[in-house]
């Protein structure tokens, strides 16, 4: 089975421009989640979605970051302008909920570095 | 609202011999699960283990077992044996019950784990 998919790997830009991450969860999961990596704050936990429902955006840091799921196999974080701090790695994760598997699966990450 | 604290930034262990990682959390609930992630330099996060807190019995892996106390709210991870491919990062995290309708993994912020040839 292939696991979660994201893109681009790695993401050079200069501030200003618009960055959008992708994700492809593992089919069949319901649930998806967006994290951040960075040295100074671990994994802070950005948007997550259910059933393609966004259900808590508390972490997402401002109005730059904005993410959306248009179906249950493709989401999308959008950094509009983005910022030299913005630089970090951005994992995506899904996980089959309502049962009592509890499991989260990520991707490889997405690292960003804005110049 | 719950939280995760992995006190030891960064441990080291001999090869073939045990080390025991910390994590304490704080949660008002009495159904969750808890987890330990690894994350090698290859950076993909990897579930090394998981307990759902309504089980007493600890979980075991191979050589990797935890040390549950659910009222001290203690969740230790144990690595016996010790190979230089357990060198990494590893993440303790948090989750409610799948019945509790929040989703959240609650992440510490890691310890990192060198074994020494």
């Amino acid at each position: 089975d292939a696991g979660v998919i994201q893109s681009p790997r790695h993401e050079v830009t200069e501030m200003g421009q618009e960055v959008t991450l992708r994700c492809k969860p593992i089919s069949g999961h319901n649930s998806l989640f967006w994290y951040r990596q960075t040295m100074m704050r671990g994994l802070e936990l950005l948007i997550y979605f259910n059933n393609n429902v966004p259900i808590d955006d508390s972490g997402m840091p401002e109005d730059r970051f904005s993410a959306k799921m248009p179906n249950a196999s493709f989401s999308t974080l959008k950094i509009q302008p983005s910022e030299p701090r913005d630089s970090a790695v951005y994992f995506c994760a899904s996980s089959l909920e309502g049962t009592d598997t509890g499991e989260l699966f990520f991707g490889e990450g997405s690292r960003l570095t804005v110049l | 609202a719950q939280t995760v604290t992995q006190s030891q930034p960064e441990m080291s262990v001999q090869e073939a011999e045990t080390v025991t990682l910390s994590c304490t959390y704080d949660t008002s609930e009495s159904d969750y699960y808890l987890f330990w992630y690894k994350q090698p330099p290859s950076r993909q996060m990897i579930l090394v283990i998981r307990q759902e807190a309504y089980k007493q019995q600890n979980a075991t892996e191979n050589r990797f077992s935890v040390n549950f106390q659910k009222a001290a709210k203690s969740f230790s991870l144990k690595i016996s044996d010790s190979q230089l491919g357990d060198a990494a990062m590893y993440f303790c995290a948090y989750r409610s019950a799948y019945y509790s309708g929040t989703y959240k993994y609650i992440f510490g912020t890691g310890t990192r784990l060198k074994v020494l040839a």
